[in-house]
């Protein structure tokens, strides 16, 4: 099955910097990548995602980079805000089948 | 947007009764909704995929007789936790897909809270 790496598991910021979290996926075959934020308590909420078909996507301050070679992609925040600051998971899916996710990233913004 | 729902937000049960969990697409059809828990600190660990009209797929290491999943209805999944002890604390979500638009798409839930004393 799939098997989806996520680093680092804990990452500070300053306020206005740009963050990047990084994730692996094992399975070549995965062609769906989303990203989640998760507040303490709460649903994960879809802040991007990207298809194999892409290489890079950009919504606003955030962005998502693919590369299906190395089987990696990557999340990009810039111009960092307090309100950003949150657990978050990435994950991959193959066709129909499950999310497999990311053992996530707590992300703090110091103001 | 899809907005999935789940009732009850919280609860606390005694060691060795059963909890049911409701998780409702509010306004979209989902064939398939996901069962997931979530100790804290930790990511998503996926339990079960339950399809409308047929049996849930547990995933390895879940005990389909201790976690009872039921989709009736395009709409409704239901995950019952028997005879909970304290080590099934935990928060469970789940997610919805929808039939169509966005396939690849899940909702969550806002998520069950379940604490076993």
């Amino acid at each position: 099955g799939e098997n989806v790496e996520q680093h680092p598991s804990t990452l500070s910021v300053q306020e206005g910097d740009s963050a990047v979290i990084k994730c692996t996926y094992s399975d070549s075959a995965s062609n769906y990548f989303p990203w989640y934020k998760q507040e303490l308590g709460k649903r994960p909420q879809l802040i991007i995602d990207i298809r194999s078909n892409v290489g890079e996507k950009k919504d606003q301050r955030i962005a998502v980079t693919l590369n299906k070679t190395a089987k990696h992609f990557s999340l990009h925040i810039t111009e960092t805000q307090p309100e950003d600051s949150a657990v978050y998971f990435c994950a991959a899916k193959t066709g129909a089948n499950n999310l497999f996710f990311g053992t996530g990233t707590r992300l703090t913004v110091i103001p | 947007g899809a907005v999935v729902s789940q009732h009850p937000s919280w609860v606390i049960c005694k060691s060795g009764t059963s909890v049911k969990i409701e998780c409702r697409s509010l306004d979209f059809q989902a064939t398939t909704m996901f069962w997931y828990r979530q100790f804290p600190k930790q990511s998503l660990m996926l339990m079960a995929t339950s399809n409308e009209g047929s049996k849930a797929t547990y995933e390895q290491g879940v005990e389909k007789d201790k976690f009872l999943i039921n989709h009736a209805s395009l709409t409704l999944s239901t995950l019952t936790v028997t005879s909970a002890h304290p080590e099934d604390s935990s928060f469970y979500i789940c997610s919805a897909r929808e039939n169509s638009g966005r396939p690849h798409e899940q909702y969550f839930g806002p998520g069950t809270r379940l604490t076993v004393t």
